[in-house]
């Protein structure tokens, strides 16, 4: 049903990498959100944006960082990952006040 | 801190009984959501209730808002092995539009 996508959907990496993970949708969302979710928690959000050239910083500090040039396309990159940084990312998008559109999510493991 | 929180956080019940679950919020939203998680997948959503609103159903699904007790609850009649995942609330506290996710409960239905 969700036309948002993400990739990797598995990840292992050693430390120190550097890593991007992608997120796109074709719905044309001006919204999009990157949450951060370990196994049978809650998901932190951690970033998020308004549209293109807008990028926030959610409540759970994250060292990854976010771009959005483009509508559809809002990637997340760690300059170098670390053991910590295991976790499952999740993105999603949404129109405002509306429901979110989630993708499958990316498992990261940092050896 | 998390705006919502899911109770109980689990739950276990026999196939063919009813599940409910409950959010509490601590501040005004614009409207709440709740998702449906399968084990290490992306979140799918199941009903959005807006704040003006105090029931709203959708097949075995009926959600209740009491904004004054800042409290939703989700109820699943008739509950079927399939059911089995974890469920959240989210909302949008302070008009941004941002879905903030609870704890979530945790449901087994026994077949």
């Amino acid at each position: 049903e969700a036309d948002i996508y993400q990739t990797p959907r598995y990840l292992v990496i050693g430390t120190g990498k550097k890593i991007t993970l992608e997120c796109s949708q074709t719905m044309g969302h001006d919204k999009m959100y990157w949450y951060q979710q370990d196994p049978g928690m809650e998901l932190h959000l951690i970033h998020y944006s308004y549209g293109v050239n807008s990028t926030e910083k959610g409540d759970l500090s994250s060292e990854s960082t976010v771009s959005r040039i483009r509508t559809e396309h809002f990637p997340l990159t760690l300059e170098s990952a670390r053991p910590s940084h295991t976790s499952q990312y999740l993105c999603a998008s949404s129109e405002y006040g509306d429901r979110a559109f989630f993708g499958q999510g990316t498992r990261l493991t940092v050896v | 801190s998390q705006q919502g929180e899911e109770d109980p956080q689990a739950l276990s019940i026999q196939e063919g009984e009813n599940a409910t679950m409950n959010c509490s919020y601590k501040t005004s939203i614009n409207n709440l959501q709740w998702y449906r998680q399968n084990s290490g997948r992306g979140l799918v959503h199941l009903i959005l209730i807006r704040s003006n609103e105090r029931e709203k159903h959708s097949g075995r699904l009926r959600v209740t808002l009491d904004t004054s007790k800042k409290s939703s609850s989700l109820l699943i009649t008739a509950s079927r092995a399939a059911d089995t995942a974890s469920y959240f609330c989210a909302t949008d506290a302070g008009g941004s539009y941002i879905p903030t996710f609870g704890r979530g409960t945790s449901l087994i239905v026994h077949p």
